[in-house]
C-alpha cells in the first residue's frame, strides 16, 4: 500500500525566509505532483514531477524529486505572506495510469509580515 | 472555458437520506475521479472511471456509489450507508495519457443535519 508523508504538517514563518517542506512515499512511484488549496477552496496544480532528478520552479518555489530516496521536496525562496496555503504532494502509482493518486495530509503553511 | 464544475456547492443531507453530488466537465478527459477532503487530512479516493461505463473503487468505498454513463459526467452518490459522511467532496479529470496531472473542481460541502 502507497503510503505518503509530509512534514512538517504545520509551518509559520516570516516574510523574507527560506524553508522546505518534505515528501516521502513509501513504494517505487514514477510521478509526484504538488498542489496548492486556498482556505475553502478547490486544489490548483503546482508542479508536476516525472523523473528522477526533476526539478521544476515556478517564482519563489521549487520542487524536486529523488525516486531512489523517495523524496521530494517543495522549496520556498524569500516567503511572501500570499504564499500562505496549504500544500499536498500526491503520488501515483508506478506506471503512469489512470488509477488515483495518494495524497500526503498537507502542510500548512502561514506567512506572517 | 474548459473546466470541471462541481454541484451543488453546499449540500446538507438529513440522516438516512441518499443525496448525489455532480460532477461534469468539458474538457475531453477520459478519466473522472471523487475525492473525500476531512478538516485537516488529506484527499482519500472514493472511486474513479477511467473510461465511459467503467468505474473503480478507490479506498474509502463504502457507502457511496457512481455511474458513468457519459464521458462528462461522473455523479457521486452518498448512501444512508455512510456512516459519517460531513466531509469536503472533490471531484477531478486527466486524459488517460501515462502521467498525466488532474484537474480539480471546487468541491462540494457536504453538512449531516
Amino acid at each position: 500500500e502507497l503510503k505518503v508523508e509530509q512534514n512538517p504538517l504545520f509551518l509559520s514563518m516570516q516574510e523574507g525566509k527560506n524553508y522546505t517542506i518534505y515528501c516521502n512515499y513509501s513504494t517505487t512511484s514514477d510521478r509526484l505532483y504538488w498542489y496548492r488549496q486556498d482556505p475553502g477552496k478547490s486544489l490548483e496544480s503546482l508542479f508536476v514531477l516525472l523523473s528522477n532528478g526533476a526539478v521544476k520552479q515556478e517564482g519563489r518555489l521549487m520542487a524536486s524529486l529523488d525516486t531512489k530516496a523517495r523524496l521530494s521536496t517543495l522549496h520556498i525562496t524569500a516567503a511572501v505572506h500570499d504564499l500562505s496555503a496549504t500544500y499536498f504532494c500526491a503520488v501515483g502509482d508506478s506506471g503512469g495510469g489512470a488509477d488515483g493518486l495518494t495524497f500526503g495530509k498537507g502542510t500548512h503553511l502561514i506567512i506572517q509580515p | 472555458d474548459g473546466g470541471i464544475t462541481q454541484s451543488p456547492k453546499y449540500l446538507f443531507r438529513k440522516e438516512g437520506q441518499n443525496v448525489t453530488l455532480s460532477c461534469e466537465q468539458n474538457l475531453n478527459h477520459d478519466a473522472m475521479y471523487w475525492y473525500r477532503q476531512d478538516p485537516g487530512q488529506g484527499l482519500r479516493l472514493i472511486y474513479y472511471s477511467q473510461i465511459v461505463n467503467d468505474f473503480q473503487k478507490g479506498d474509502i468505498a463504502e457507502g457511496y456509489s457512481v455511474s458513468r454513463e457519459k464521458k462528462e459526467s461522473f455523479p457521486l452518490t452518498v448512501t444512508s450507508a455512510q456512516k459519517n459522511p460531513t466531509a469536503f467532496y472533490l471531484c477531478a479529470s486527466s486524459t488517460d495519457r501515462a502521467y498525466s496531472e488532474a484537474f480539480f473542481g471546487q468541491g462540494t460541502r457536504l453538512t449531516v443535519v
